[in-house]
């Protein structure tokens, strides 16, 4: 079993629908990274979160820490949001580098 | 620019040719991490730097796998004898010290072995 696990895989919306996007893990984490991959392969960090919650635009995440479950949520989504969600946390006590990423969740937004 | 800069963005190579990316991260970022990305699924850690230290190396780093930074700015990752599972994108990231834990990633290097 992944130490991180992402649902669902895939995700086809209609433009201007709510959007949520599941994490859960299985480790201890000293931090949660939400990362948006466009198809050209590169990864922009949208939040890194450890407690309670963030909110940037559309986009709002939240993490759970008792129940190793982080969201992300986007409101009325657009084409733009297109791309591959990745969870990533940083293993609590291991090296300080080690992401431990999930496989993605690939989001296509219809208009 | 001020991100985190990875050349070449793509090579394709020969199965067998030794091949070598190159990571120049945000200045004044102490950490620089190497992750690997196949088709389909998320990253995968390969190795981690603080400064010019090499501290740790994922069990995925073969012995054809050597990564570098020399100076404690610009790293580098060499493949030697390149084989068709190599493929892949190679991420690279940054982040600062003072216990901050996020990471600043680049744009990849995808690696197409024939």
């Amino acid at each position: 079993k992944n130490e991180v696990e992402q649902s669902p895989q895939n995700l086809t919306a209609q433009e201007g629908e709510f959007i949520t996007i599941n994490c859960s893990y299985s480790v201890g984490i000293s931090a949660l990274h939400w990362l948006q991959q466009h198809p050209g392969g590169g990864i922009v960090s949208l939040f890194m979160l450890s407690s309670g919650k963030k909110k940037h635009g559309r986009l709002i995440a939240t993490i759970n820490i008792q129940e190793k479950h982080s969201s992300l949520h986007i409101t009325a989504s657009h084409p733009r949001d297109s791309a591959v969600y990745i969870c990533a946390v940083l293993n609590y006590g291991g090296s300080q580098g080690n992401l431990i990423f999930g496989k993605g969740t690939k989001l296509s937004v219809k208009p | 620019d001020t991100g985190v800069s990875q050349n070449p963005r793509h090579k394709i190579t020969k199965r067998g040719q030794n091949v070598t990316f190159r990571c120049d991260p945000i200045s004044e970022h102490n950490r620089l991490y190497w992750y690997r990305q196949t088709l389909g699924q998320g990253p995968e850690f390969l190795t981690y730097f603080q400064n010019e230290a090499q501290l740790e190396k994922s069990r995925l780093l073969s012995d054809r796998f050597s990564a570098e930074r020399p100076k404690g700015s610009f790293s580098t990752l060499e493949i030697q004898r390149t084989e068709q599972g190599d493929s892949a994108m190679y991420l690279c990231a940054s982040s600062p010290t003072g216990g901050s834990t996020e990471a600043f990633f680049g744009q990849g290097t995808r690696l197409t072995v024939v």
